[in-house]
């Protein structure tokens, strides 16, 4: 199983902050999923990356896949209190026959209002 | 609505004593799998099923069982509990195998076993 790195572990910010969280291999991926899971709730997807150096927004998340497809960014911008939560990104091996995700162990975001 | 759901929500239990944790999904997907949340460990997968009567593997399937009898049902069997076995349980399903498509998780099962 490839593993994910995701950093920071947990971060803790002001409301209207800007942020980036970070999720690395050294392995190439063929596509890459952010999940975001609120307490109580089981993950939800936010978005799928699937080509070298793609950047997609949604409203005020920016995601972004290296180049290498070995790693990728989340940027929050003006962080809000309902962005709390824990993010995850989850890879697909890249090669014939894999079936499985990998999940990074996540970053617990905590916006402060 | 679509969605998943797991059932019970919150479960409490004794070692050895065998129990079933129920996964349904309503969106016809062929790919199901079981995880299991641990502090400081992440998502784990335990079990996964391709599609009815198919089932394999995951990261750490000891001390499980899992069945895929009908396409909408994947129920997770703990044959004889352990303390170590006390995690946060999540079920989820995708159209297709979930490298090529988006999981929908399961609200999770909260097992306590003493």
């Amino acid at each position: 199983t490839q593993l994910l790195e995701q950093s920071p572990q947990f971060l803790s910010i002001q409301e209207g902050e800007n942020l980036t969280v970070y999720c690395n291999s050294s392995s190439v991926f063929s596509s890459l999923q952010w999940y975001r899971q609120e307490p109580g709730e089981g993950p939800v997807l936010l978005v799928t990356v699937v080509t070298g150096g793609e950047v997609k927004k949604l409203k005020r998340l920016t995601f972004q896949f290296g180049d290498a497809r070995k790693d990728s960014s989340l940027h929050i911008t003006a962080a809000q209190p309902g962005d709390t939560g824990l993010y995850l990104c989850a890879g697909a091996e890249s090669g014939a026959g894999s079936y499985q995700l990998t999940f990074g162990k996540g970053t617990k975001l905590s916006v402060i209002p | 609505e679509a969605q998943v759901t797991q059932n019970p929500r919150y479960l409490i239990t004794v070692t050895g004593k065998k129990l079933t944790v129920t996964c349904s999904q309503n969106m016809n997907h062929e790919y199901m799998s079981w995880y299991r949340q641990d502090p400081g460990l992440g998502l784990r997968q335990i079990y996964y099923s391709m599609n009815v009567e198919v089932t394999d593997k995951g990261d750490v399937p000891e001390g499980y069982k899992v069945s895929r009898k009908e396409k909408r049902n994947f129920p997770l069997i703990l044959e004889s509990p352990s303390p170590n076995q006390t995690s946060l349980y999540f079920c989820a399903s995708s159209r297709e195998a979930a490298k090529n498509s988006p999981l929908h998780f399961g609200n999770g099962t909260r097992l306590t076993v003493t």
